[in-house]
């Protein structure tokens, strides 16, 4: 079946350092969401990128789709304490008016102060 | 504007009990979704409802699991009878319709302990 993969799968970081979590897509997306999950918490929706090659940017967030779409990344410029927490991609289920989501296993960021 | 409402946030029982989570979704959205979150398997889509029909359920593990949605403002996930592999968090998350796939707000999750 249609897999999202993450990686790496934990980061760890010193306040002031740079993230990047990457998504990869065994099938070309119509879509590709990002979610965040403070520890203890549910998952917040980002945002959505529906178009090739599209790159979206939240203040020090940077998120891009692939030119085939079957790959995303998001980027935190200067981390800070409040970015802790888990970022998941998610991908529509091919075929259909599907609603259903396949969601990545997410990358815990720990951020050192 | 109010979120996703779960209940109970914890719940803590024996093995071989019922048990019945609660969602009510964002008042005029269309899709509401069952999620059960853990470590080994991460996020996993149980079943899905469009106006309160279930439209996809072959996420449900098991005959033990069973989902209703009576209106339009309820759903609930119960387990019958629930095993210790069933702890985890259960989410209950909903979306509206349009093109495309709309985010999902998901609510704050009932977490699931069966001893």
């Amino acid at each position: 079946g249609q897999q999202v993969m993450q990686i790496p799968q934990y980061q760890h970081v010193q306040e002031g350092e740079d993230f990047t979590t990457y998504c990869n897509s065994s099938t070309t997306l119509s879509n590709i969401q990002w979610y965040k999950q403070r520890p203890g918490g549910h998952p917040v929706f980002l945002i959505q990128l529906v178009k090739s090659g599209e790159v979206k940017k939240q203040k020090r967030l940077t998120f891009q789709f692939g030119e085939a779409k079957k790959n995303s990344s998001l980027h935190i410029t200067a981390t800070q304490t409040t970015d802790v927490g888990t970022y998941f991609c998610a991908g529509p289920v091919s075929g259909g008016s599907n609603y259903k989501l396949t969601f990545g296993k997410g990358t815990l960021l720990t951020v050192n102060p | 504007d109010a979120g996703v409402i779960q209940s109970p946030r914890h719940e803590v029982t024996e093995m071989g009990q019922e048990v019945t989570l609660r969602c009510k979704p964002i008042s005029g959205h269309d899709y509401l979704f069952w999620y059960r979150q853990t470590m080994m398997r991460g996020l996993e889509l149980l079943i899905y409802f469009n106006n309160n029909v279930p439209i996809d359920d072959s996420g449900m593990p098991e005959d033990r699991f069973s989902a209703k949605m009576p209106n339009a403002s309820f759903s609930t996930l119960k387990i019958q009878p629930s095993e210790p592999r069933d702890s985890a968090v259960y989410f209950c998350a909903s979306s509206l319709l349009g093109q495309g796939h709309q985010p999902q707000h998901f609510g704050d999750g009932t977490r699931l302990s069966i001893l």
